[in-house]
Parts: structure tokens; C-alpha cells; sequence
């Protein structure tokens, strides 16, 4: 079975603080995601990345850094954590070129910025 | 541009009975993916069942069928025999290319499932 996992459930943070959020897969994939999940808005894809040190922009990465230094670990970095950056962060991975196929999720983080 | 519909923000069903989630997609892409994904209350979103733009049948998994109607733009999943363990949220996704080249999921809003006993 593919297992994602995420480094915390529940975070808490002030504002300005920066922020790492860890992303382990041990399926090998090629390919990982960072997402975040807003009430009414579904998902919105903030990074990705295809391979190693590769990082590309999705739909909303303004306030957000990505770092790909091992293929199993995809880190999303919030550079100084504002009130607006409250909500549900998911990861995923999956195989196969550009993209590939099945995404596979991870638990999710639930961060509280105060 | 790629965009996913889910009209129905929730829905019930009686246990044991069927109940169709509705999803259509738009897209100029000729070959994508159709997805599906369930989120409990605890967070985690777990894959579904897949469809491919070329797939001339319906996938199945268990309990869980994708009515693709290909002319219509539709995706809809049909869950028979409801259990309460379905109550979750589901999401319908679309495999596509985005606006650099690069193929991502695109994701609808989500319907909001409760199984009443």
C-alpha cells in the first residue's frame, strides 16, 4: 500500500513565524504535490514537483516555498505564516511521467495561524 | 481551461439504499482522467476509482461505479447499498493539462454525504 505521511496533524503558529510542513512517501513516486483545502473551495494546488530538486508553481503559490532535496521528502515552507494561510494542507504522490496518474494522499495538517 | 462542477453541496440517503453524486467537467483536452476521492471527518482523502477519457466502459469498484457520459461531460458516482460508514465529504477531479503544460488534478468543490440509519 502507498503510505504518505505528514509531520504534524494540528500546528499552531503566530504570525510571522516560519513554518515547515514534512512530506514523506515510500512508494518511490516520482511525483509530489502540496494542496490546501479551504471550506467552499475545494483544492487549490500551491507546488509540485516531478523529480528532485525540481519545483514547479501551481494555482496559489504566493506566500509559500517548496523544497525537494530526496525523492521520498516534499517540504512546504511558509517564509513568515500569516492569518490568511489558516487551513487544511494536504500532500500526495504519484508515479509515472509528467504527473502521472493516481494521486495518493497524505493525512493532512490543520494549521492555525494566530 | 480545466474546471470541475459538483452542484450538490450535500446529500442524504437512506442506509442500504443507492445515491448518485453528480460531477461534470469542461475541458479541450482529448485525453484527461476522471477521478474520485472520499474524505472522512478525519481528513485523509482516499482514492476511489479512476476513469480514463478512453475507457468505453464504466469503472466499478465494490460498491462504487463512475456513470461516464462522455458527450455530456459527465462523471457521476453511484454508491449502491449506502453504509453509514460512507457519511464523508467526496471530491470529483479531473486530470488535465494546466495553463504551463504540466498535468495536474483539477478539483470540484465537494458533496457533502450523510448516511442516515
Amino acid at each position: 500500500d502507498v503510505k504518505v505521511t505528514q509531520s504534524s496533524r494540528y500546528l499552531v503558529k503566530r504570525t510571522g513565524e516560519k513554518v515547515f510542513l514534512e512530506c514523506v512517501q515510500d512508494m518511490d513516486h516520482e511525483n509530489m504535490f502540496w494542496y490546501r483545502q479551504d471550506p467552499g473551495l475545494g483544492l487549490r494546488l500551491i507546488y509540485f514537483s516531478y523529480d528532485v530538486k525540481m519545483k514547479e508553481k501551481g494555482d496559489i503559490p504566493e506566500g509559500y516555498s517548496v523544497s525537494r532535496e530526496k525523492k521520498e521528502r516534499f517540504s512546504l515552507i511558509l517564509e513568515s505564516a500569516s492569518t490568511n494561510q489558516t487551513s487544511m494542507y494536504l500532500c500526495a504522490s504519484s508515479s509515472g511521467a509528467q504527473g502521472g496518474e493516481t494521486q495518493y494522499f497524505g493525512p493532512g495538517t490543520r494549521l492555525l495561524v494566530l | 481551461a480545466q474546471k470541475i462542477t459538483q452542484t450538490q453541496p450535500g446529500m442524504f440517503v437512506q442506509e442500504k439504499e443507492a445515491v448518485t453524486l453528480d460531477c461534470t467537467y469542461d475541458t479541450s483536452d482529448q485525453s484527461y482522467g476522471l477521478f474520485w476521492y472520499k474524505q472522512p471527518s478525519s481528513g485523509e482523502m482516499i482514492f476511489l476509482i479512476y476513469q480514463g477519457s478512453y475507457d468505453e466502459q464504466n469503472a466499478t469498484e465494490g460498491r462504487y461505479s463512475l456513470n461516464f457520459q462522455k458527450a455530456r461531460k459527465s462523471a457521476n458516482l453511484v454508491i449502491s447499498a449506502s453504509q453509514l460508514g460512507d457519511s464523508a465529504m467526496y471530491f470529483c477531479a479531473m486530470r488535465g493539462r494546466d495553463q504551463t503544460g504540466a498535468n495536474n488534478l483539477f478539483f470540484g468543490t465537494g458533496t457533502r454525504l450523510t448516511v442516515i440509519p
